[in-house]
This record gives structure tokens, sequence and C-alpha cells, in this order.
């Protein structure tokens, strides 16, 4: 496609449940990112792919966040757990190089109920 | 550690009149600075970014932003507002990580409503 492509657009999930968000980002983009947007706020980084490696994960904010992207292209972001302050917009960003603009999907919200 | 502030939470400009949304960072070194724009439900869009160079930086959609050391501010400027401009805006600023990439750091965002 020609943006980078965020599924589910919307998600449910009930405290305690697990959920995965995926990201389809632009074809040949290198690297990738992920970040949270809580109502109200501005983006938050949480982790940095470049290629199939994870070169920063210090956003995360707990050990039940776990992001991959094994194959340098599509990535999933997953919670475990689910909390309610979870909660939020999961946005994926792509860019061709460390040095290019991000394009950004249309992100995922999550609500834990 | 950098952060952004934006002022205003929420402005309202009638059609036709000039815009300027405020912008404030904190950061140790020369910033990479940026400001992007969200409609509901839509991911953010790069509207104009400052690395080095000429202060005054020109982006898509009209919009103009000047970085101002002194003030440590980087104000977007727009001088006739569309009624197709409604939506948020986010001012950043980049900082190269250990991992070879720059992190954005996000102000809280600037909500614009259009009067027509």
């Amino acid at each position: 496609g020609a943006g980078v492509s965020q599924s589910p657009r919307y998600k449910v999930a009930k405290r305690g449940q697990d959920v995965a968000l995926r990201c389809d980002p632009i074809s040949g983009h290198v690297s990738l990112f992920w970040y949270q947007q809580a109502l109200g706020q501005g983006p938050e980084f949480l982790t940095y792919f470049q290629n199939e490696a994870q070169l920063d994960k210090s956003g995360l904010p707990s050990d039940r966040f776990f992001a991959e992207r094994p194959e340098g292209s599509v990535s999933t972001l997953k919670i475990q757990r689910t909390q309610q302050e979870d909660s939020a917009v999961y946005l994926c960003a792509s860019s061709l190089s460390n040095n290019s603009p991000l394009h950004f999907g249309n992100g995922t919200r999550l609500t834990v109920t | 550690a950098q952060s952004v502030t934006q002022p205003d939470i929420h402005i309202t400009v009638s059609e036709g009149a000039s815009l300027e949304l405020r912008c404030n960072y904190s950061y140790g070194a020369t910033p990479y600075l940026f400001w992007y724009v969200q409609s509901p439900g839509q991911g953010l869009q790069l509207l104009l970014k400052y690395f080095s160079g000429d202060t005054l930086v020109q982006g898509i959609k009209g919009f103009e932003a000047e970085f101002k050391r002194s003030q440590s501010s980087f104000n977007l400027r727009k001088p006739s507002v569309h009624w197709s401009d409604a939506a948020e805006y986010f001012c950043a600023v980049g900082e190269y990580s250990g991992a070879g990439s720059y992190q954005l750091t996000f102000g809280k965002g600037t909500k614009l409503s259009v009067i027509p």
C-alpha cells in the first residue's frame, strides 16, 4: 500500500486479556517506531526497530509490553494482561532511513474495560 | 531531558484570519524541531521540520515556522487559515539516541477550530 497500515483500527479488551496490534510499514522502510497516545496527550515513544533489530525499547512502560519485527517488515506490538491505563491510541511510524521523515499510520485505538 | 510546551490547548480563529501556534522547547544542544498535524481518527502528518540553516522554514499547506534560539521557540504560522486546517497540531523535538535514530518528544498539542 501507499502508506503505513495498522490493524485493527479499534480494539476493545477486557482487563487481563492479551492483545496484539499489527503494523505494516511502507515497503522498503528500514526504521519503524511505536508510539502511545493517551487521550488529550501527544504521542509518547515506545520502541524503535532498524530492520529486524529492536535498538531502543526504553519507552515501553512495563514488561507487559513486547514488540517484534522478525523479518524486518511487519511489526507486532503485544500487550499482556491489559490494564485500564493501557487504553490509548497506538501509533506506528516508519521511515526510509534515520534522517528521513516519519510516516505515521492511523493508529489502533485500544480500550480496556 | 528534552521537553516541549504548547501553551495553548485550544485556539479558535475565523476563516481567512492569520494563525500563530506557540511552541517552546527545552533541549541542551541545537534541536531538531518538527510540526505535525493530526485530523480526527488519523495519524500524524509532517508539516515542516528544522534541522539547521535558515531559521524560517516553509512547509506544506502554506505553513511556516521560525526557530528562535534566544526564546527557545518554534512557532507555527499561516497568513490565512482555511476551514480544512481545523485539526490538532503537535510540536516535537528530536534527539538522536544512542541507537542511531532520532527519538521524538511531542508536546500535548493545540486543537485548532476554524469559524466559517
